[in-house]
């Protein structure tokens, strides 16, 4: 059963254009929600994060929303650069057993065009 | 500060046959997290090692198992390899906070 959700496997938009990448959750217990992209032959980086007692947080280019009552989340590029080509995954966690192990999303693969 | 290492980068082995992976984590982070990431499967959740200690465990059978030691450096044993089992194999370390920061991964081909 799939606790975080990406139903898009990849996205392609144009260079200069906004991508929007989104994130479904089912476990009301995740509190902090992050994003994190890879590139191939790499391990993930961490991009962004929000806590669940904001709706918003902005990071130069990329800003992240997170709707709590719809349990949905969404990374904003604007404007999107050949660079951001990679694949993005969504991660949401909750305290376990005194750590927080973040659950991770199947991932969205993102294609900017020059 | 130097960030994840993980080594090998690269390891080819046949079924049946059992394998080490080693990483080190950054600098001052005591906690040492274990992923598989398969084509379509996201970032499968191993263990989560803490000074020393297993704190989480994933839903994995029991051929995969791990260590950290005193140092934080950590270990993780595939026994029994299958067909299955080949994957990016992914450390993480943290500083008691949400955010992983993770090493490049060993990429295992099991043959």
């Amino acid at each position: 059963d799939q606790q975080v959700k990406q139903n898009s496997p990849s996205l392609s938009v144009q260079e200069g254009r906004i991508s929007i990448l989104n994130c479904d959750y089912t476990n009301s217990m995740f509190d902090y929600f992050l994003w994190y992209k890879k590139y191939p032959a790499e391990g993930p980086t961490f991009l962004i994060s929000i806590s669940s007692i904001k709706d918003k947080n902005e990071d130069g280019r990329f800003t992240v929303f997170l709707n709590k009552s719809a349990k949905h989340l969404s990374l904003h590029i604007v404007p999107s650069q050949p660079g951001d080509s990679a694949v993005y995954f969504c991660a949401a966690s909750a305290p376990t057993g005194g750590s927080y192990i973040p659950t991770f999303g199947r991932g969205t693969s993102l294609i900017v065009h020059p | 500060k130097a960030g994840v290492t993980q080594t090998p980068r690269y390891l080819i082995k046949t079924r049946g046959q059992q394998v080490t992976l080693s990483c080190s984590p950054i600098s001052g982070h005591r906690s040492v997290s274990w992923y598989q990431q398969t084509p379509g499967q996201g970032l499968q959740f191993l263990f989560e090692y803490f000074s020393e200690t297993q704190r989480n465990k994933g839903n994995f059978p029991g051929r995969f198992s791990g260590r950290q030691f005193s140092n934080s450096r950590s270990e993780m044993n595939v026994s029994t390899l299958e067909l299955g089992d080949s994957a990016l194999y992914l450390c993480a370390s943290n500083f008691d906070t949400d955010t992983q920061y993770f090493g490049p991964g060993t990429r295992l081909t099991v043959l």
